[in-house]
């Protein structure tokens, strides 16, 4: 069966520190992979999705970027935080006509 | 361009009382909708989804929705609530074809009340 982890759970950064967020899917090949960001009252944000290795499309500009150096591994990077990249991160999959299935989220603050 | 549009932020509902969660799409081809909820703190879990078999589809939980292509709808009932279904849904579609992109809705906290 198929299954995706995401990590760390919680991350507590200083604005202006280097971000790595990783996210890697077992028991599927070539899936659909998903970078969205929930802030307070906004809902989900799409940030970027990808449908292979090496082809990243970034939804907003912001300050983040995403890669995806292996088939089942998707990562999202920043060089400096800023205070308004808190959130929480959710990183999904999907194959083609199906549903996108959910990590359990990454806590972000920046202080 | 596809969207899906969640009419209410929060809805309140008495125990034992009807859920009815409000989900219209925009697409420009015949769509996948999906219903998802989410639990503080948690991942989403899919409770429902339509990819265009019958148009009445029943998920877990108790839950249902419709597809009404007539008033681009996809709602979501449950005939009783129940303590336990408070959280926050989210509604969201995808296209098929090209990268199959999944886009949701802002989400609505569905508050039970006791």
């Amino acid at each position: 069966s198929q299954t995706i982890h995401q990590w760390p759970a919680t991350l507590v950064q200083p604005v202006g520190s280097p971000l790595s967020l990783e996210c890697t899917v077992e028991g599927t090949s070539n899936p659909n992979l998903y970078w969205y960001r929930q802030a307070a009252g906004r809902g989900l944000q799409l940030l970027f999705y990808s449908v292979g290795i090496g082809q990243i499309s970034s939804e907003v500009p912001q300050n983040l970027s995403a890669s995806r150096p292996q088939d089942r591994q998707f990562i999202l990077s920043s060089k400096k935080l800023l205070l308004s990249d808190s959130g929480f991160y959710l990183c999904a999959w999907s194959l083609g006509g199906s549903e996108a299935f959910f990590g359990q989220g990454t806590r972000l603050t920046v202080v | 361009a596809q969207s899906v549009t969640q009419l209410g932020s929060h809805v309140s509902v008495s125990e034992g009382a009807l859920v009815l969660l409000r989900c219209n799409y925009s697409s420009s081809v015949p769509p996948y909708l999906f219903w998802y909820v989410q639990y503080p703190n948690q991942g989403l879990q899919l409770l429902l989804k339509y990819t265009s078999a019958a148009t009445l589809v029943k998920g877990i939980n108790g839950f249902e929705a419709e597809f009404k292509k007539s008033e681009t709808s996809f709602h979501l009932t449950k005939p009783s609530a129940h303590m336990s279904d408070a959280a926050e849904y989210f509604c969201a579609v995808m296209v098929s074809g090209g990268y199959q992109k999944v886009t949701f809705g802002t989400g609505t906290k569905l508050q039970v009340i006791p």
